[in-house]
Parts: C-alpha cells; sequence; structure tokens
C-alpha cells in the first residue's frame, strides 16, 4: 500500500524558513516524479513545485520561485521542500503527491496524495 | 499555460439524486489528460477520474467521467452520503505546470 507522509509544518514568522518532508513507503520511490500542492485557507488546490524520479530537475509556480526548493533523497524515500522568504500568502496546508506512472515522459495525474502538513506564516 | 474554471461553485442535492459538474478549459486538452479529485476536509484527496473518463482503482461506478477538448464533466449518478465534498478538475500532460479548477462543492440540500 502506497502511503505518503508529510511533516515539518508549524507556525514559523514572516521572512523565516521552514522545511518539509514527505515519507514514502509502498512503492518504488525512485522511479516516480513527485509533486507539492498547497491549499491556502478557504481556497482550492494549487500547485507548488514537482521534479522527476531521479531528482535531477525542478519545477516551480511562479508564486514560489526563487523561494522555495524542491529535492529528494531516494536512498531515504524522502520528498522535501526547503521554503525561504516565507510570506503570509503561504499559509496553507501542504501535500505531497505521487505521479501515477513511470518512464513515460510526461507529468501524469496523482494517484496517492499524504493528508498534508500545516504551514502557518505570521507576523 | 491551460486555466480551468468549474461550475457550478455550490451544487446543493440531496442523496440519491444526480450530480453534474462541469469543468472547463481556456484551451484544448491534450489527448484529454484531464483527472478528477475528490476531497473531503482533513483527508487527502482522492482520485477519481484520469485520462478524462478512465476510473481510478476501486471507485465506484456511480462515478463517471466524459467530454474532449475545452469541455469535460464529472457525473456522479446516484449521490450517497460519502459524496458530499469538494471535487476538483486538474489537467497534465508532457509539460508543466499542472492546473487545477477552483472546485466544486456538493452539499447536502
Amino acid at each position: 500500500e502506497v502511503q505518503l507522509l508529510e511533516s515539518g509544518g508549524g507556525l514559523v514568522q514572516t521572512g523565516k524558513s521552514l522545511r518539509l518532508s514527505c515519507a514514502a513507503s509502498g512503492f518504488t520511490f525512485w522511479r516516480f516524479a513527485m509533486t507539492w500542492v498547497r491549499q491556502a485557507p478557504g481556497k482550492g488546490l494549487e500547485w507548488v513545485s514537482s521534479t522527476g524520479g531521479d531528482g535531477g530537475d525542478a519545477y516551480y509556480a511562479d508564486s514560489v520561485k526563487g523561494r522555495f526548493t524542491i529535492s529528494r533523497d531516494n536512498s531515504k524515500n524522502t520528498l522535501y521542500l526547503q521554503m525561504n522568504s516565507l510570506r503570509a500568502d503561504d499559509t496553507a496546508i501542504y501535500y505531497c503527491a505521487k505521479d501515477a506512472q513511470n518512464d513515460n515522459g510526461m507529468w501524469d495525474w496523482f494517484d496517492s496524495w499524504g493528508q498534508g502538513t500545516l504551514v502557518t506564516v505570521s507576523s | 499555460e491551460i486555466v480551468l474554471t468549474q461550475s457550478p461553485g455550490t451544487l446543493s442535492l440531496s442523496p440519491g439524486e444526480r450530480a453534474t459538474l462541469s469543468c472547463r478549459a481556456s484551451q484544448s486538452v491534450s489527448s484529454n489528460y484531464l483527472a478528477w479529485y475528490q476531497h473531503k476536509p482533513g483527508q487527502a484527496p482522492r482520485l477519481l477520474i484520469y485520462d478524462a473518463s478512465s476510473r481510478a482503482t476501486d471507485i465506484p461506478d456511480r462515478f463517471s467521467g466524459s467530454g474532449s477538448g475545452t469541455d469535460f464533466t464529472l457525473t456522479i449518478s446516484r449521490l450517497e452520503p460519502e459524496d458530499f465534498a469538494v471535487y476538483y478538475c486538474q489537467q497534465y500532460g508532457r509539460s508543466l505546470p499542472f492546473a487545477f479548477g477552483q472546485g466544486t462543492k456538493v452539499e447536502i440540500k
């Protein structure tokens, strides 16, 4: 059974940093692209960042580009999101999600999601 | 960059009724690369439909997806109590960014 467990959320001041983790199990982690998606209070789902199976490529939404860094440690089956220069509008539940297919040259739908970790940015 | 617009924003229905949710894209969605998710508060989003009309594993057959090009529909044939939730469409494909619709809330009337 695929499991994704996010951690690292919490209350942080504006301008500070936070690192989120997503521990994966139940599948061959290194073979699948992974993505972070967030949901601000009262809002819908927003794509944040994605990386391929080997972690060599990284893509970001314009709203986080230059501030957030996605990475992965395939030896630990863990995905990360380093968030710097946090702003109030980064307040959200952050979900990690697993790409549905591997090795097909596409960014696919998400067949598994974690329960999310809440990040609250306040002055 | 594709923008997805879902309608209606809220759908008020009774158990047993049929729900029809719309997702319209600002440009044609390549190869019908469109997914639908169900999301309940405090839970992980759940994949329902991919490739516009393929039901995900263990999804009941009362959920169906249809459409092509720029207009897509999620239909719930007979609402069960556990189906009241927010539903999102999502576009995927060979390039990023991913796009999500803003969601449709299906609430109990």
